[in-house]
This record gives structure tokens, sequence and C-alpha cells, in this order.
């Protein structure tokens, strides 16, 4: 069965804090995706990577990176975490194929205090 | 660029009752995938149905099809004969390509309650 997982499923960091949020996959997929989703405004893409140590950023890069050493991994870094981080943060992979949907990850959902 | 429109924060259907769920997309791309989400209270994000651009048949799986409308840009979700377990929140999402190259873009959600 297809799996992405996420480390954690609820973390509460303080302000300033680097923060961590991992995800791996099984799926063998190039394509990998960090995406943010806060109410009424659906899911926005922070970063996605193609391939190892290939990043791109989305529409709200802000405050975070990433990094992809290996191909299952792809890692979310708030390089120092504010209360506006705030916010449900959800993994997926993607692969080519007939019908290529993206898979997600149960999500990370992250407090800011 | 990309944009996904859903102009129903919120919906409520009788049980064993059809439903429909809007979608508009915008894109000036001719070769593109259009995609449907369910997002139960427990989080997860569950696949339900695609649609390809050059797909001339609406898709359809199980109770889901997808009402395809390639001049009007729009991409709706038909649920048939509703059942509680259906309530949730709904994304739609587009894909710039139909070979997983590339991100999806979401539209905001609609949450559909389905009433006993």
């Amino acid at each position: 069965d297809v799996k992405v997982t996420q480390s954690s499923r609820y973390l509460v960091k303080r302000t300033g804090e680097k923060v961590f949020l991992e995800c791996v996959q099984d799926m063998d997929h190039e394509n990998m995706f960090w995406y943010r989703q806060d109410p009424g405004l659906g899911l926005r893409l922070i970063y996605f990577s193609y391939d190892v140590k290939m990043k791109e950023k989305g529409d709200i890069p802000e405050g975070y990176s990433v990094s992809r050493e290996k191909k299952e991994r792809f890692s979310l870094i708030l390089e120092s975490a504010s209360t506006n981080q705030t916010s449900m943060y959800l993994c997926a992979s993607r692969y080519r194929g007939r019908i290529p949907e993206a898979f997600f990850g149960q999500g990370t959902r992250l407090t800011v205090v | 660029a990309q944009k996904i429109t859903q102009t129903q924060p919120g919906m409520f259907v009788q049980e064993k009752e059809a439903v429909t769920l809007d979608c508009t997309y915008d894109t000036s791309d001719q070769s593109y995938g259009l995609f449907w989400y369910k997002q139960p209270s427990s989080g997860e994000m569950i696949f339900l149905i695609y649609q390809g651009s050059y797909d001339e048949q609406n898709a359809t799986e199980g109770r889901y099809s997808l009402n395809f409308q390639k001049a009007r840009k729009s991409a709706n979700l038909v649920i048939s004969a509703s059942q509680l377990g259906d309530s949730a929140m709904y994304f739609c999402a587009m894909s710039p390509d139909q070979t997983g190259a590339n991100n999806l873009f979401f539209g905001t959600g609609t949450r559909l309650t389905v009433i006993p």
C-alpha cells in the first residue's frame, strides 16, 4: 500500500525555535511537496522538490526552507518559528502515471506559542 | 497562472440525495488534470476522482462523477446517494500537466454536511 508518513501528528513549539517537519514516502516518487492548510485559504504550496537536492519555491516560501538529501525523504524547516506559522502542514508525493494523483501524509498540526 | 475557485464554503444535503459541488478553474494550458480530494475531520486527504483535459467522457468512480465542461472551465463534483460518511471538506485541484511532473493548485474547499 502506498504510504506517505509525516513524523509528527501534533507539535507545539516556542517562538524562535528551529523546527523540523519530516516526511517519508515509500513509493519511489520523484516529486514531493509541502503544503500549508489554513481555514478559508485551502492548501498553499510552500516548496516542492522534483529530485534529490532539487527544490523550487511555491507560493509562500518565506520563513521556510527544505532539504531533500534522499529520494524518499523531504524535510520542511522553520528557521525561527513564529506564531503566524501556526497551521496544518501537509506533505505529498506524486508519480508520473496515467492518473497522476498526489498522495498525502496524515498532516502535522503545528502550534507556535 | 493557474487558479481554482470553489464558491460554496458550505453545503448541506439530505441523506440519500445527490449533491453537486462547484469548481471553476483558470488556465492557459492545453494539457492539464483536474482532481477532487476529500478531507474528513481526521485530516487525511483522500483522492476521489481525476479528469484529464483531453478526456472526452466525464470521469466516474462509484458514487462520484466529475461533470467536466471544458468551454466553461468547470469541473463540478457530483456525489450521488449521499451518506453520513460523506460529511467532510472537499477540495478541487488542478495540475498544469497530465504526467505528475508539476504542482497541484487547490481551491479553498467546500464543507459538506449530510443531514440524516
